[in-house]
């Protein structure tokens, strides 16, 4: 069956520290990837989403994602975190042939200290 | 634009006691879900309608959960009779996707609906 990990379930930085945020998934055909960030009080949103091309996308906020194929992950990125950037972070795979449903990640709580 | 609206935010009901939730999806959104999130977990798919079908209910517990999609518009969830496990928050999404796949258009979701069962 379909799933999704990711490895760090609290993450505590300072400001201005570098991020990476694993997110493995298991599926052998193609998917779509994103990543959704879900603000203290706030619904969850959209913070980037991979359907093809490029493997490196670019999302809001200064966040990125790669995805690469081989290691079927799509890990987060931002080289310099803000104390705003406070907030739980789900990575969410959807295969991309028949039907099939949305599959979250467990989530990563991230602590950005000023 | 405006978001999807859910309502209540909160509930506290006892274990056996019934409980609805309301969502209201984004205008022309075709695709509605409602998810559970329990606490440290990621959001779960519990059904799927497009327009006013379901096109996956797999994940409901059908014995105690049921939803409807009135004219393909707004939707409920019920939980009757609720258990402690059902604890959670209920979270109600919609997208622009069209197709029976869900293909890969992006979900809104709303606020969620805050469930304790003591």
């Amino acid at each position: 069956a379909q799933s999704v990990s990711q490895h760090n379930h609290h993450v505590i930085l300072s400001e201005a520290a570098s991020l990476e945020l694993g997110c493995n998934y298991s599926y052998g055909g193609t998917v779509n990837l994103f990543w959704y960030v879900q603000y203290p009080g706030q619904h969850l949103q959209l913070l980037l989403k991979y359907f093809s091309g490029d493997p490196l996308v670019k999302g809001i906020k200064g966040f990125e994602a790669e995805f690469i194929k081989s290691k079927f992950s799509f890990n987060l990125r931002k080289p310099s975190v803000q104390w705003s950037d406070t907030a739980e972070y789900f990575c969410a795979a959807l295969p991309n042939t028949g039907f099939q449903k949305l599959v979250f990640g467990t989530g990563t709580r991230l602590l950005v200290s000023p | 634009e405006a978001g999807v609206a859910q309502s209540p935010r909160y509930k506290i009901i006892e274990k056996r006691q019934s409980v609805a939730f309301w969502c209201n999806p984004i205008s022309g959104h075709a695709t509605l879900y409602w998810y559970q999130q329990i606490l440290g977990q990621g959001p779960k798919l519990l059904i799927q309608f497009q327009n006013n079908g379901v096109v996956d209910d797999s994940q409901l517990p059908k014995d105690r959960f049921s939803a409807e999609r009135l004219k393909g518009v707004d939707s409920t969830l019920k939980i009757q009779p609720a258990k402690l496990e059902d604890s959670a928050v209920y979270l109600c999404a919609s997208s622009l996707d069209r197709s029976a796949s869900g293909g890969a258009g992006e979900l809104f979701f709303g606020e969620g609906s805050r469930l304790t069962v003591l």
